[in-house]
């Protein structure tokens, strides 16, 4: 069965620091996988989304995760912190190829993070 | 209105009430999702519809009841809730493209408190 683990339920970075935020997943395929984030008092929303085309994939906010099968890893990345990043954040992994057109969306246990001005 | 939009968003509910929370998007999705997120624990699919029928069913307790009238549409009827049922419950949607990813959208949520 596929799962998610995410390192760290909460990570403070200070702002204009680096942002990395790590998942890994458990698949005997590479999976899609996804990550999403979670304002307070908000829904989830998708940030980016890896489909088997570039290793590298760029989202919005100016996050960004590399997929290294060698590694199970999907690691969120933004290069300098703002305030307004300061969120829950969720990888998530699904099969591929879908064998539903509802294929289960499999989420890692979320991680928190502060932004320190 | 856009999106998926839950409602109500904040409801306060004895054990013994019966109430509904509701569920729409207007983005003209045929597949719609109740998930349930508790603080410290991963988010729990608990129903899934496609094309207004139920595909799955996690072992939820009956004391959640979903209806799906149309595909625009998705409530989670509750009754008889234990405290341990107060969370955030989130509503989905996705469109089944027949091939790639399964992305989701997420209403804001009905954050549930049973007393």
């Amino acid at each position: 069965a596929q799962s998610v683990t995410q390192l760290g339920s909460h990570v403070s970075v200070s702002e204009g620091a680096l942002v990395l935020l790590r998942c890994n997943y458990s698949s005997s395929v590479p999976p899609y996988l996804f990550w999403y984030v979670q304002y307070p008092n908000q829904g989830l929303q998708l940030l980016l989304k890896y489909t088997s085309a570039a290793t590298l994939v760029k989202g919005i906010n100016g996050f960004e995760a590399e997929f290294k099968k060698s590694e199970t890893s999907f690691h969120l990345t933004k290069p300098s912190a703002h305030m307004s990043d300061a969120a829950e954040y969720f990888c998530a992994v699904s099969p591929t190829p879908m064998k539903t057109s509802y294929d289960k969306v499999i989420f890692g246990p979320g991680t928190s993070l502060s932004v320190i001005p | 209105e856009t999106g998926v939009t839950q409602t109500p968003r904040h409801l306060v509910m004895g054990m013994t009430n019966k109430k509904s929370l509701k569920c729409e998007q207007h983005l003209g999705h045929n597949a719609m999702y109740w998930y349930k997120q508790s603080a410290k624990k991963p988010l729990e699919l608990m129903f899934v519809y496609s094309l207004e029928e139920r595909v799955e069913n996690n072992s939820v307790p009956s004391r959640f009841s979903p209806e799906c009238p149309n595909s625009s549409h998705l409530f989670l009827h509750l009754h008889t809730l234990q405290p341990e049922d107060s969370a955030l419950y989130l509503c989905a949607s996705s469109q089944d493209r027949g091939t790639g990813a399964n992305v989701l959208t997420f209403g804001a949520g009905s954050r549930l408190t049973v007393l």
